[in-house]
């Protein structure tokens, strides 16, 4: 089965760098979320999509900006990169089933970023 | 506000069983449940939606308790895979909502 596909898996950059994370999700699934993982951490909820529109928003720095587009690939985008932008960064993916509430998140592999 | 999971971490024998606790101060729409091996990306095992139902599949099982705003995780017969982080999460409302984890409950099974 078609899983969701990141990336690049792996990004290096400097501090004050710009990066760009791509997430493809699923195959007829129109909603994307974004997450970020320290290491020894839980998952964080970043942001998600709904159909290109924004649909929640959780703790993303405002150095950081999102989009879905019609293909309903998602892309993260983060400026002014510091040290503690480190982190595995995760895109999920899920139906969203009209009056049944909300769908199974699908997590994709994620994109390991190191900020030196 | 961030779910409570309990324990933080349980060691096991290879066919022992295991529960795992999720509790929110919040009225809860959903529960999700996942597993996760070191540097990989967490593995959907099931979501319970309100309404007090219980779901399960295989050895693993789960209940959710709308009204006490707890979930629980029944492992049963544990196996080697099962070792892994496992992580409830919450969602207040339906839709495109964000899950928010609780820290995590380390497993580890040993043969």
């Amino acid at each position: 089965a078609a899983g969701v596909i990141q990336s690049p898996r792996h990004l290096i950059k400097e501090k004050r760098e710009t990066a760009t994370l791509k997430c493809y999700p699923i195959p007829r699934h129109d909603t994307v979320y974004w997450y970020q993982q320290g290491p020894g951490q839980d998952p964080q909820f970043l942001i998600s999509f709904y159909e290109k529109m924004q649909s929640d928003k959780g703790s993303i720095p405002d150095r950081f900006s999102a989009q879905q587009f019609s293909d309903y690939h998602s892309e993260l985008n983060m400026s002014s990169l510091e040290l503690g932008d480190s982190a595995l960064y995760f895109c999920a993916s899920s139906p969203i089933y009209p009056g049944q509430g909300q769908g199974t998140q699908y997590f994709g592999p994620g994109t390991r970023l190191l900020v030196l | 506000q961030q779910p409570v999971q309990s324990p933080q971490a349980v060691i096991l024998r290879e066919g022992e069983d295991a529960v795992i606790n999720c509790s929110s101060s919040k009225a809860l729409y959903s529960v999700h449940w996942y597993r996760q091996k070191h540097g990989e990306a967490p593995v959907f095992l099931m979501i319970l939606l309100k309404g007090g139902e219980q779901k399960g599949h295989d050895k693993i099982s789960a209940s959710f308790n709308e009204k006490k705003q707890q979930s629980s995780l029944y492992l049963t017969a544990s196996q080697l895979s099962y070792s892994g982080t496992y992580f409830c999460g919450t969602a207040p409302g339906g839709g495109a909502d964000g899950l928010t984890f609780g820290k995590g409950t380390h497993l580890i099974i040993q043969p």
